[in-house]
């Protein structure tokens, strides 16, 4: 299967602990992007790479939240001090320069 | 400032009756108009992608239409494995997408 892969798929943790998500896109795929979605909302864009860098961040993303994308391949994102509000479905996508993103199978964070 | 709304929010269709979705948006300069479909607890996969008003698309049971203002997903003769969210995001000034609330389907025997 050469999927978006997306690691772990659950994960629960404590209130102010830091949490790191791994994203593998499709390979030769040059844009990486991260969106969250809570029960019942679509995705919300969250920020997006080209290659290696980022070319835009939401201004949902505050600045508990890190992403990265070394070497222009696998991605992660951090959130640190994480907050029960930060509980919900984190999906990355990848795509072939502009054309479709093809979603992962998501990360589902719960903070208690 | 909703600029992607998607209607009905929910839908329960007996096996082989048809209808449509719908996705209105008010964005300008649109780049794009997609559609995904979403099982519980996964991601989004992709279905169809329009650009221009009255471009449409064809996949199995469901057929995807453009107009200026929204977007049609017409679903003929459903099955009960058609039963998802199915989520409708445009794309315009940026490559990110900005997704609807999207439409939870029901199709029962």
């Amino acid at each position: 299967d050469t999927g978006v892969s997306q690691d772990p798929r659950h994960k629960i943790t404590k209130r102010g602990q830091n949490v790191t998500f791994r994203c593998d896109p499709i390979s030769e795929h040059n844009r990486l992007y991260w969106y969250r979605q809570t029960l019942g909302q679509g995705p919300e864009f969250l920020t997006y790479f080209q290659n290696e860098a980022q070319l835009e961040k939401s201004r949902l993303l505050s600045d508990r939240f890190s992403a990265e994308r070394p070497k222009g391949s696998f991605s992660t994102l951090e959130i640190q001090r994480t907050e029960q509000g930060d509980s919900a479905m984190y999906l990355c996508a990848s795509s072939h320069r502009k054309n479709e993103q093809f979603f992962g199978p998501g990360t589902r964070l719960t903070v208690l | 400032e909703d600029q992607v709304t998607q209607s009905p929010e929910a839908l329960r269709l007996q096996e082989g009756e048809s209808s449509s979705l719908n996705c209105s948006y008010t964005v300008s300069g649109l780049r794009g108009l997609f559609w995904y479909r979403q099982d519980p607890g996964k991601g989004p996969e992709f279905l169809f992608t329009l650009y221009s008003a009255g471009e449409e698309k064809e996949k199995e049971r469901l057929k995807a239409t453009l107009t200026k203002k929204e977007s049609f997903l017409h679903i003929t003769a459903p099955k009960p494995e058609d039963s998802a969210t199915y989520l409708c995001a445009v794309r315009y000034n940026t490559d990110k997408l900005i997704f609807g609330t999207g439409t939870r389907l029901q199709v029962f025997p």
